[in-house]
């Protein structure tokens, strides 16, 4: 299997909003409501942010949110800071104990 | 709090043999999966192999064969023996806890570096 389909990079101004999508197929992101989305600052081990494609874990800012389309999911980060400068990766849980990766983009907060 | 420490990273030869350790606390160790994930240098995420909470192990394409994933219940700990390395498998290697379709805890990471 293919990994997810990401852009390299987003960027926006503060206070703006960035959406990241995160295609895939019918047999994956298509096919199962189990999308995540993890943010990686440098250096850093990555954190979950987003699950079960809408779902945010206690303690992440209501900021980021979730959803899917088809084949394609996206994060939308609202609000931008500059904290928000990171990596985020889409991943999509496939049955079976196999996962796939989104590429990972670069979010730039100009 | 959850906590995963990674150990067992270093510098090993093309061919060599590496063992890494993930120490699990503040969950019920027993009920959950647990993961290896990696990440080359400046690339992106890839799982690596995942073992369920009976010890059913699963391994991506791109190690089976030479990787092995157990876990020790009584330790609380989840290993990867990692035989016949190649210089693409130089990466930071994370241990991840599984919670149902995503990963909820990381660990801080650990460094394999594969090279003559």
């Amino acid at each position: 299997q293919s990994a997810l389909t990401q852009p390299r990079s987003v960027s926006g101004s503060p206070g703006q909003s960035v959406t990241i999508s995160c295609t895939g197929t019918s047999s994956d992101v298509g096919a199962y409501n189990y999308v995540s989305w993890y943010q990686q600052h440098p250096g850093k081990a990555p954190k979950l942010i987003i699950y079960d494609v809408t779902k945010r874990p206690s303690g992440v800012s209501d900021r980021f949110s979730g959803s899917k389309s088809g084949n394609t999911a996206s994060l939308t980060i609202s609000g931008l800071q500059a904290a928000d400068e990171a990596d985020y990766y889409c991943s999509s849980y496939v049955l079976t104990y196999t996962w796939l990766f989104g590429g990972g983009t670069k979010v730039t907060v100009l | 709090e959850v906590q995963l420490l990674e150990s067992g990273g270093g510098l090993v030869q093309p061919g060599g043999s590496l063992r890494l350790s993930c120490a699990a606390s503040g969950f019920t160790f027993t009920s959950f999966a647990m993961m290896w994930v990696r990440q080359a240098p400046g690339k992106g995420l890839e799982w690596v192999s995942v073992i369920s909470a009976p010890g059913n192990s699963y391994h991506a394409d791109s190690v089976k064969g030479r990787f092995t994933i157990f876990r020790d219940d009584s330790k609380n700990t989840v290993y990867l023996q990692m035989d016949s390395l190649r210089a693409g498998d130089t990466a930071v290697y994370y241990c991840a806890k599984v919670g149902f379709g995503d990963l909820d805890y990381w660990g801080q990471g650990t460094l394999v570096t594969v090279s003559p």
